[in-house]
């Protein structure tokens, strides 16, 4: 069965940093591209940041470029997410998500997400 | 603000037909980049309920269909169940953004 399972969310006050996890499990890990979603309130989905196969090719959403940096460990089936200079607007659940590839792309399955909350 | 537009909300009732439209512009849908569908149901992670526009995944009901028109897409529910109660969401890529991007999401209300 394929899993994804974050951790690492919290509270945080603004200006500060967290990292993020996602262990995976029930699929070829480095087979697969890999990326960050959250949902904020009112705010709907978001695409944060995705990294190949490999980790040679990472892109970000501009909201977060230069904040957030995303990595993989293939030897260990996991994800991370370092966030920095954390906002109010950083406020969301965040989803780790399995990228599938094809003539076009799209994310399945997701994990259960982990909530960030800035506030001081 | 998001590149793709959906309506808040939409609802029927039990077997009705609905549809939740999922709007774009030329950097996205009408660039030809497909769209894709999630479910959300209440305190679960999305689901893919529609991929490339058309296709269901396994163990998705045929009661859920989409499609594609240049600039827009539509997911159909058709004979609208109790647990159909969710969110859904479009997807798709953006060039000029150089990013996926997802639609506001659509709350589907069963009255």
């Amino acid at each position: 069965e394929v899993q994804l399972v974050e951790s690492g969310g919290g509270l945080v006050q603004p200006g500060g940093s967290l990292r993020l996890s996602c262990s995976v499990s029930g699929f070829i890990f480095d087979d697969y591209a890999m990326s960050w979603v959250r949902l904020a309130p009112g705010r709907g989905l978001e695409w944060v940041a995705g990294i190949s196969w490999g980790g040679g090719n990472i892109v970000y959403a501009d909201s977060v470029k230069g904040r957030f940096t995303v990595s993989r460990d293939n030897a260990k089936n996991s994800l991370s997410l370092e966030m920095t200079s954390l906002g109010p607007e950083d406020t969301a659940l965040y989803y780790c998500t399995r990228k599938i590839q094809g003539v076009s792309n799209w994310f399945d399955p997701w994990g259960q997400g982990t909530q960030v909350t800035v506030s001081s | 603000q998001s590149v793709l537009t959906q309506p808040p909300s939409v609802s029927g009732a039990p077997g009705q037909r609905v549809t939740v439209s999922c709007t774009g512009s030329y950097s996205n849908l009408g660039a030809g980049f497909d769209v894709h569908w999630y479910q959300q149901l209440p305190g679960t992670a999305p689901k893919v309920l529609i991929y490339r526009n058309t296709n269901r995944p396994s163990g998705v009901p045929d009661r859920f269909s989409g499609s594609k028109s240049v600039t827009s897409a539509s997911l159909t529910i058709t004979g609208l169940q109790a647990e159909d109660e969710a969110d859904y969401y479009c997807q798709s890529y953006d060039s000029s953004l150089d990013a996926y991007v997802f639609g506001p999401g659509t709350k589907v209300t069963v009255l």
